[in-house]
């Protein structure tokens, strides 16, 4: 089946610093891949998301590429802001199933 | 409106007790889900329905019982509540069986079991 992994955090990085945050996928057929955001005591949301290989997803000034060659889809931002405080999961869809990775706290520091 | 909800937010009960998770969606969305969230913010899919139907049962043990009578709808209810059902249970859902539909997800239901 599908799987997921990415890097474990936590991530600690100053405002204005670049994020990358690995994620490695194996899948049969053709998935999406997502990155979801879950601030603390709240749901997950979707941030982007990529349908096919090469497609970029952006939001917010993050953005993710779909790379068949490499079976990835990191995370990055050019200039991170307290407030990307969070935790991050990479997703790849299936069948009536999402498989999530296992999350990479971020800690923005002032 | 709130697009995912699922009451109640949080649950404290006994080990023995049986207790029940609601959820609704407004988003006339196919398909619905539950999932379980670790102390380890690990998300683990439960159950699918599409329709009404159960499509995915993902090992879970019989003591949880998914109830869906409309699609908008999807329940959990849960029996004789054990200390390892202590984590965040988080309803979800989605177009029918679409790769490309993401995930929409609730608030989530914090239980702890004592």
């Amino acid at each position: 089946g599908n799987s997921v992994t990415q890097m474990e955090g936590p991530v600690t990085l100053s405002e204005e610093a670049f994020l990358t945050i690995n994620c490695t996928y194996t899948a049969t057929g053709y998935p999406s891949l997502f990155w979801y955001v879950q601030y603390p005591g709240e749901g997950l949301q979707l941030l982007l998301k990529a349908t096919k290989a090469d497609d970029k997803g952006s939001n917010k000034g993050f953005e993710a590429t779909y790379r068949k060659e490499t079976t990835s889809f990191h995370l990055e931002k050019g200039s991170v802001q307290v407030s990307d405080s969070a935790v991050y999961f990479c997703a790849t869809s299936g069948t009536y199933k999402y498989i999530f990775g296992t999350g990479t706290r971020l800690k923005v520091l002032a | 409106d709130t697009a995912v909800s699922q009451t109640p937010k949080y649950l404290v009960t006994q080990m023995g007790n049986d207790k029940s998770i609601k959820c609704e969606q407004n988003l006339g969305h196919d398909t619905m889900y539950w999932y379980k969230q670790d102390s380890k913010k690990f998300l683990k899919i439960m159950f699918s329905y599409n329709n009404k139907e159960l499509i995915i049962n993902e090992t879970v043990p019989n003591r949880f019982s998914p109830k869906s009578p409309d699609k908008a709808h999807l329940n959990l209810h849960i029996n004789s509540l054990e200390l390892g059902d202590s984590a965040v249970y988080f309803c979800a859902s989605s177009q029918e069986g679409s790769y490309n539909s993401p995930l929409h997800f609730g608030n989530g239901t914090r239980l702890t079991v004592t």
